[in-house]
């Protein structure tokens, strides 16, 4: 089964830059498009990556999204961290007729 | 402004049925395929299921294939997912999603508030 792999968490602090890894278990995390979602504490997810380094209309240009396709995996980079970055971050992509999200990685920024 | 909002959870024994409904607005609904996310409490986002624009395609996540059932009302502007043979592993947030369109990739450009469902003995 395809998965998606994210580090359980990561922190930087405020003003610097941080990536967020997500690696596909097998096949290329290319074929499909990934995208990215931002989960603070007590709300709902929003979408601020798609399409693998598209921007939602209102998404800061903080964030950005990229494929490596030699380690077959995607990234998240938040530049100028700011402490409302704070919150759960998760991949997404599918495979065949699954709709996959990885397993979130937690930002703290100290 | 799209709002999407989800209800019909609570406590339910194991072995149980419930209905959830998600009341969509601020959109045209027909135009959108509509899914379900679910969340258990302190975890990651775990994929439910999905139906297209007029109900006439569906998909599951293996977890939940003849357990649960998707479906929608688009008169009513309405989404549900009916739950049969609940599990305690099926207690979660389950939120009202919707598929974005325009768009090569399958993703979620809208996402609901959110409604707990908890099942215990």
């Amino acid at each position: 089964n395809f998965m998606l792999t994210q580090p359980h968490s990561v922190s930087e602090s405020p003003g610097k830059t941080v990536t967020i890894s997500c690696t596909g278990s097998s096949g290329s995390i290319a074929s499909n498009y990934v995208q990215w979602y931002q989960q603070r504490p007590g709300s709902a997810p929003t979408t601020v990556i798609y399409e693998d380094n598209q921007r939602p209309s209102g998404v800061p240009d903080r964030f950005s999204g990229s494929i490596d396709r030699s380690s077959n995996s995607a990234s998240l980079t938040i530049s100028g961290l700011q402490t409302e970055d704070e919150a759960d971050y998760y991949c997404q992509s599918y495979h065949g007729t699954n709709v996959l999200f990885g397993g979130g990685t937690k930002l703290t920024v100290l | 402004e799209v709002q999407l909002v989800e209800s019909g959870g609570g406590v339910v024994r194991p072995g149980g049925s419930l209905r959830l409904s998600c009341a969509a607005s601020g959109f045209t609904y027909d135009d959108y395929g509509m899914s379900w996310v679910r969340q258990a409490p302190g975890k990651g986002l775990e994929w439910v299921s999905v139906i297209n624009w007029n109900g006439g395609s569906t998909g599951y996540a293996d977890s939940v294939k003849g357990r649960f059932t998707i479906s929608r009302d688009n008169a009513k502007n309405s989404l549900y997912l009916r739950m049969n043979s609940l599990r305690v592993e099926d207690t979660a947030f389950y939120y009202c999603a919707r598929k974005a369109r325009y768009s090569s990739a399958w993703y979620i450009d809208h996402w609901g508030q959110g409604t707990l469902v908890t099942v215990s003995s």
